[in-house]
């Protein structure tokens, strides 16, 4: 199974401000995954992330708010642009092996 | 697209006790798997299940794809079981169910 590694696992972060989430996987795969999960509730898939093209998002979620790059089959990251408090969620990144998704630690971020 | 729903949302349980998580699906099943994710926000894959019947020490799990519909029995309930249970289906992009938060008392 791949291990996923996500930096920060945490932050606190001030509203108006940005803030960039690393994913990385131990090993070369196709596509990466990027879900929100705000407070008690369920996965949402933000976007998919392929190298070499523009992520797909997913109705609701606009590049402008949440960039995302992909430089390469290993790495990926996703800004959460202009914060309010209603960003305040925890952002997971996932991958793809076998059928099988398997996700980092996440990154739990709340906007003051 | 495809909507999933889990029953119960919330179960207290004894330790030592057995339960059964339910998961029902509007479409057809594809890839369905069940995750646990544990106090600290963590996601567990526990089985990828896209028909019939897996079973992983005290875990098991059973997809009856033809009915749209999948069970996660946990036996002997012990206090590290607990956390949130979702199950999840779709090719690649995962649409995922509401869960179900099961806490277990010593």
């Amino acid at each position: 199974s791949a291990v996923i590694s996500q930096k920060p696992s945490r932050d606190i972060c001030q509203r108006g401000t940005s803030l960039t989430i690393q994913c990385q996987v131990d090993s070369q795969v196709t596509m990466m995954f990027w879900y929100r999960q705000q407070p008690g509730q369920s996965l949402t898939l933000i976007a998919t992330a392929n190298q070499g093209s523009e992520a797909t998002y997913e109705s609701g979620f606009v590049i402008d708010k949440f960039p995302i790059s992909r430089p390469n089959l290993t790495f990926s990251t996703l800004t959460v642009s202009n914060m309010s408090p209603e960003d305040s969620s925890i952002y997971l990144c996932s991958v793809e092996q076998e059928y099988e998704q398997y996700f980092g630690p996440g990154t739990r971020l709340t906007v003051t | 697209g495809i909507q999933v729903e889990q029953s119960p949302p919330d179960l207290i349980l004894q330790e030592g006790a057995n339960s059964t998580l339910r998961c029902n699906f509007s479409d057809s099943v594809n890839n369905l798997q069940w995750f646990h994710q544990n106090p600290w926000g963590q996601l567990i894959n526990l089985f990828y299940i896209p028909s019939g019947t897996k079973q992983n020490g005290r875990l098991s799990a059973t997809t009856v794809a033809t009915e749209r519909y999948s069970l996660l029995y946990i036996s002997s309930s012990q206090t590290t079981d607990s956390g949130v249970y979702f199950c999840a289906s779709g090719y690649s992009t995962l649409t995922f169910g509401k869960g179900t938060m099961l806490l277990v008392s010593p």
